[in-house]
């Protein structure tokens, strides 16, 4: 079966940096996406990574390993509005998406 | 863990004709289910929020009359595109929400890829 891992929830301090992992295992792969998902809003796009390596863009940075299977979400120097839920989806063979549960990310002070 | 499903996966129209497209929750209770739409690597663009046994509420700029949505039951929402042209080509994704565990916990399914010819 195909599914995706991310953990459920994370807490970090503002200003910290923090890693939100993602773990595929899909029927084909063409692409892993990022979101960012604010109680009661639409996910907004944050990255996408379809070659291995690094994208940065910001604050924020996207890391993908096709052979493992893998993905990291970084976040630095994090502000309270960084809190929210970070959903990490694939697009398999087929051009559809597989979605991960989210990562509720809470920021402390 | 909690499973939404969209048939069909893919579809290719003409001009002119309507496509209807099913969100369906297979393991949960859906209270309110909501359908998106995106472009290449952009952000889901919200279109409607549909709660079982009410009328849908429509984003500004979303003609309701064109996309019609239906949640008749707690497990199934239908978005319909009346007289689909080739600017509603894009991938259309639902999202289910239910009644228990975290409110603002949203189930998204894997998208239906509309293509009008």
């Amino acid at each position: 079966g195909q599914n995706i891992d991310q953990p459920t929830e994370m807490t970090a301090t503002e200003g910290a940096i923090v890693q939100i992992n993602c773990t595929y295992q899909t029927s084909g792969f063409n692409g892993l996406f990022w979101y960012q998902q604010h109680a009661g809003e639409a996910p907004t796009f944050l990255s996408y990574n379809v070659l291995d390596g690094l994208e940065e863009k910001g604050r924020f940075s996207s890391f993908l390993s096709r052979s493992k299977g893998y993905s990291y979400l970084l976040l630095k120097e994090l502000q309270m509005k960084d809190s929210a839920s970070y959903l990490c989806a694939v697009m398999d063979s087929n051009y559809q998406l597989i979605w991960g549960a989210g990562t509720k990310l809470i920021i402390k002070p | 863990g909690a499973v939404v499903s969209q048939h069909p996966s893919w579809v290719i129209c003409k001009s002119g004709t309507s496509v209807k497209i099913e969100c369906r929750s297979l393991d949960f209770q859906a209270t309110t289910m909501f359908w998106y739409r995106q472009f290449p690597k952009q952000s889901l663009m919200l279109m409607a929020t549909s709660n079982e046994g009410s009328k849908a509420t429509y984003e500004q700029g979303v003609e309701k009359d064109k996309f019609l949505i239906n949640h008749a039951s707690l497990t199934l929402s239908t978005l319909t595109v009346t007289s689909a042209h080739p600017e509603d080509s894009s991938f259309y994704i639902c999202s289910a929400r239910g009644d228990s565990g975290d409110a603002d916990t949203q189930y998204f399914g894997p998208g239906t890829r509309l293509t009008v010819l």
